[in-house]
């Protein structure tokens, strides 16, 4: 079953309103957790590293005023679109692992942003 | 940085023939894993090689990791409609570089 949750799986929002898509491990604890987003028929962009307990690191060329991200415990990661515009519109998707393992990556199963 | 490239990037097959996606790159990596990912969820990760000239079997599935632990390849062997997908490679450890990935279309 899922080990990374993401919620919502798809939202419908006006230019200039803020989303919040939220990412959650469900069976262990990550200190740290990715941030991508994909373009159709595209590969996957990693936009952020989020760091449970301190800022996250941006990507070069991603505005970290305009994607806010938030790890403020070791099984949810939040990432809000503020201000959105139709260019945001994307596939959002996290991923996680479990602490310490060095296991490979899980990933949620991604949020459907749309901005009319 | 690292980079990988992946090719080809798009594939339209019939079902039963057999095709190869390349991964490749000009720095080393301590392992690649190999993704597929349907329309509208997550990647879905198939399998990671980590020793330089691994190979691994899945099912009709093999991937191979080059001797020099800089390039992979994934062989279907008798694709079906049900291997349709975008199918990713990436390495890197936990910040994953992604190759452009190869979207594949197996028709019936």
């Amino acid at each position: 079953g899922a080990v990374v949750s993401q919620h919502p799986s798809w939202v419908i929002c006006k230019s200039g309103t803020s989303v919040k898509i939220e990412c959650r491990s469900l069976d262990f604890q990550a200190t740290t957790m990715f941030w991508y987003r994909q373009f159709p028929k595209q590969s996957l962009m990693l936009m952020a590293t989020s760091n449970e307990g301190s800022k996250a690191t941006y990507e070069q060329g991603v505005e970290k005023d305009k994607f806010l991200i938030n790890h403020a415990s070791l099984t949810l990661s939040t990432l809000t679109v503020t201000s959105a515009h139709p260019e945001d519109s994307s596939f959002y998707i996290c991923s996680a692992n479990r602490q310490g393992s060095g296991s490979p990556l899980h990933f949620g199963n991604g949020t459907r942003l749309t901005v009319t | 940085t690292q980079l990988l490239e992946q090719s080809p990037q798009f594939l339209s097959i019939q079902e039963g023939e057999n095709l190869t996606v390349y991964c490749n790159s000009s720095s080393v990596f301590s392992s690649l894993q190999w993704y597929r990912q349907e329309p509208g969820e997550g990647p879905v990760l198939l399998v990671t090689v980590v020793t330089g000239g691994e190979v691994k079997k899945l099912k009709r599935l093999t991937f191979q990791f080059g001797d020099a632990r800089k390039d992979s390849s994934l062989h279907i062997t008798a694709a079906q409609p049900g291997d349709t997908g975008l199918y990713l490679c990436a390495g890197g450890g936990n910040k994953l570089v992604f190759g452009a990935g190869t979207i594949l279309r197996v028709k019936s």
